[in-house]
């Protein structure tokens, strides 16, 4: 997990604005996620790619819009729709499914802590 | 889809002394079974994984078990130090389903001197 980035570490945005929060990656590989941590909430999905220029929604996409231009990087978007964003934002990448090895481990980078002020 | 439910959300243990965090999962097609360690303000960390084609699995003071049948699985953290202290979070996913994986709401875990 080492091989996966993320910036910035804090991010303060002011209602209305949108802001984007950088994931990159070094391992190769090809399946991306981001999720979202609240207080005792655990760790929700927001949108995964398994493959470039391919994402599908996870469970909270509302709000939230992402790219898959190159597989190291997977950029998320949050809107001025997203009614409540303050949390803090995990980005994971793994081996797609099918692949030898352990395909279905996640690594995650070291988080964007996002605060609307 | 996969619904996650971790239990306690709170567990406080003496050192030494063995912990155990339990979930159980909705989806019968779920495969992988892996286990998080996050400590404040750090990003998650796999500790252990199963896969459904067995039922437990050990890493020396970590185990985990699996009851397909039941759809439930447990952490088991022995002879306990303080350095375990965080919030461990279970996870489910598929393979078939875009190996998306469903948290449990985490357990926070304090190791008491």
């Amino acid at each position: 997990d080492g091989g996966i980035t993320q910036s910035p570490k804090y991010l303060f945005r002011k209602e209305g604005q949108n802001v984007t929060l950088s994931c990159e990656q070094n391992l190769n590989h090809d399946a991306m996620y981001w999720y979202r941590q609240d207080p005792g909430q655990g760790l929700r999905l927001i949108y995964y790619s398994q493959i470039v220029n391919d994402f599908q929604k996870g469970d909270i996409a509302e709000g939230y819009s992402v790219s898959r231009e190159k597989k190291e990087s997977f950029p998320l978007t949050v809107t001025s729709a997203q009614k409540n964003p303050t949390a803090f934002y995990l980005c994971a990448s793994s081996i797609s499914p099918g692949t030898s090895g352990r395909y279905n481990e996640q690594f995650f980078g070291p988080g964007t802590r996002l605060t609307v002020l | 889809g996969e619904n996650v439910e971790q239990h306690p959300s709170t567990l406080s243990v003496q050192e030494g002394d063995s912990a155990v965090i339990k979930c159980t999962y909705s989806d019968s097609a779920s495969n992988y079974f892996p286990w998080y360690k996050q400590e404040l303000g750090k990003r998650p960390q796999l500790i252990i994984d199963i896969r459904s084609n067995v039922g437990e699995k050990k890493d020396q003071r970590i185990a985990v078990t699996l009851n397909k049948t039941a759809k439930h699985f447990s952490l088991h953290i022995t002879e306990t130090q303080p350095e375990d202290s965080a919030v461990y979070f279970c996870a489910a996913s598929t393979t078939g389903g875009g190996n998306k994986l469903t948290f449990g709401t985490g357990t926070q875990l304090k190791v008491e001197l």
